[in-house]
């Protein structure tokens, strides 16, 4: 079964750190573009940052500078280094797959079609 | 950036009624737009990708169309479980990616 679960949420305070992490099974993460997602409490949902098949990365200009994005291939875990956390990142972050082919042929996208189930952050003194 | 505009933020309707959401892109998004469904306490579930391709799965009441910067999200017959927020996405900013601010579709 294609499945994605997150963890590693929690209660953190202004200013510091956590990383998530997101365990896929049923697929390869480093095959794939994975991206992370969240949605602050009561709101719309917000994309966050991409891992490339090959390994580039990018961010969302409220994330940029202070998160990181990483895989571990031997353990097929998608990861989300968040450093100098704020009180706007409090939020349910989701990983999931992205299904899009970016070359210097042109981009596709097809979706994100499989997600985990969530971890929820919250930043509060 | 490109901002995608949903109408309206709310829906209320009945089983059976056919329901239609609109999505506005700021700028040309050709047909690089995904629906997704989302329902209290759960994970965004794709619906449409394409702008109007059917994600394998969905049942054929959802459809989607439009190209360019307007686009609809249409379900046929509303069914009890198709009460939920939807959001639209545009892809065409490569690689960057932007949702709509949501639909949420309530029992009139």
């Amino acid at each position: 079964e294609v499945q994605l679960v997150e963890s590693g949420g929690g209660l953190v305070q202004p200013g510091g750190s956590l990383r998530l992490s997101c365990a896929a099974s049923g697929f390869t993460v480093s095959s794939n573009y994975m991206s992370w997602v969240r949605q602050a409490p009561g709101k719309g949902l917000e994309w966050v940052s991409v891992i490339y098949s090959g390994g580039s990365t990018y961010y969302a200009d409220s994330v940029k500078g202070r998160f990181t994005i990483s895989r571990d291939n031997s353990k097929n875990t998608l990861y989300l280094q968040m450093n100098s956390l704020r009180a706007e990142d409090t939020a349910v972050y989701y990983c999931a797959r992205d299904l899009r082919v970016d070359t210097a042929m042109g981009h596709y996208y097809y979706g994100m079609d499989v997600w985990g189930q969530g971890t929820t952050v919250t930043v509060s003194s | 950036d490109i901002q995608m505009t949903q109408s309206p933020s709310s829906v209320s309707a009945s089983v059976g009624d056919r329901v239609t959401i609109t999505c506005r892109a700021s700028q040309g998004i050709s047909s690089w737009l995904a629906w997704y469904q989302q329902k209290p306490g759960k994970a965004p579930k794709l619906l449409i990708y394409a702008a109007s391709s059917l994600q394998s799965g969905v049942p054929s009441r959802f459809s989607g169309s439009g190209s360019g910067t307007d686009f609809t999200l249409t379900i046929s017959s509303l069914q009890p479980e198709d009460f939920a927020t939807y959001y639209c996405q545009q892809a065409n900013s490569f690689p960057f990616l932007t949702f709509g601010g949501g639909t949420k579709v309530e029992i009139k």
